[in-house]
């Protein structure tokens, strides 16, 4: 059982180039999120999927979009890649809405120079 | 807004010993509380909750306090292993009924045990 699973686990950016972060579950989870971690600052919440269909913004959405392509996937693009936006990606997932046990991806670590 | 605040950075305990990692939050509307552990290149991993209307939970060597009054959660890891050497985050469930289980997390704490 692979659980969430993030691609790339590492990346090279140049300011202004785009990219796709890719996530996807085997759970059968209905609700997935972007969360970023930057040093010394906890987790947050960029964008959520309460159920297929549906996007919602989080703490920090600006510069990022996400598609949730169907159940099981739920991408994130930087359209234009800027410095401040050096972090670690984590995908998150959980089965019900109000569940908030969630289960995190081992991450994607993103250097934009 | 809501905020959860871990107030050290880290923690150093000796194996065998007892650690305890603190957590403080403003909002009292919050009905649940969890912990998450985090290794290195790993995503972080659900390890112990609470809810508001216990004041603690147990569950095996790690027992979780909930002081509603301070608006204070403590974590206690009892004995100590080598093995638990990792980032402890406290999160916390954005209150609502449009929430749909989102997070706010504290800042990490470092935790160190030593052999």
């Amino acid at each position: 059982n692979a659980g969430v699973t993030q691609t790339p686990k590492f990346q090279v950016l140049k300011t202004g180039q785009s990219m796709t972060l890719q996530c996807a579950q085997d759970m059968n989870h209905n609700s997935m999120y972007w969360y970023r971690q930057d040093p010394g600052m906890g987790l947050r919440l960029i964008y959520y999927s309460a159920s297929e269909g549906t996007t919602d913004k989080g703490e920090v959405p600006n510069g990022y979009n996400v598609s949730r392509l169907n159940k099981r996937e739920f991408s994130l693009r930087l359209e234009s890649a800027a410095p401040s936006q050096t972090s670690v990606y984590f995908c998150a997932s959980t089965y019900a809405q109000m569940n908030t046990e969630a289960f995190f991806g081992q991450g994607t670590r993103l250097t934009v120079v | 807004d809501q905020q959860v605040k871990q107030n050290s950075p880290s923690l150093s305990v000796q194996e065998g010993r007892i650690s305890i990692l603190n957590c403080d939050y403003t909002n009292s509307m919050f009905d649940y509380f969890l912990w998450y552990k985090k290794y290195p290149a790993e995503g972080p991993t659900f390890l112990i909750s609470i809810s508001s209307i216990k004041d603690k939970n147990e569950d095996g060597r790690f027992t979780v306090f909930l002081n509603k009054s301070a608006k204070h959660l403590s974590l206690h890891i009892v004995p100590s292993q080598p093995g638990d050497s990792a980032v402890y985050f406290c999160a916390l469930p954005n209150a609502g009924g449009t929430s749909y289980g989102k997070l706010t997390f504290g800042q990490g704490t470092i935790l160190t045990v030593h052999p």
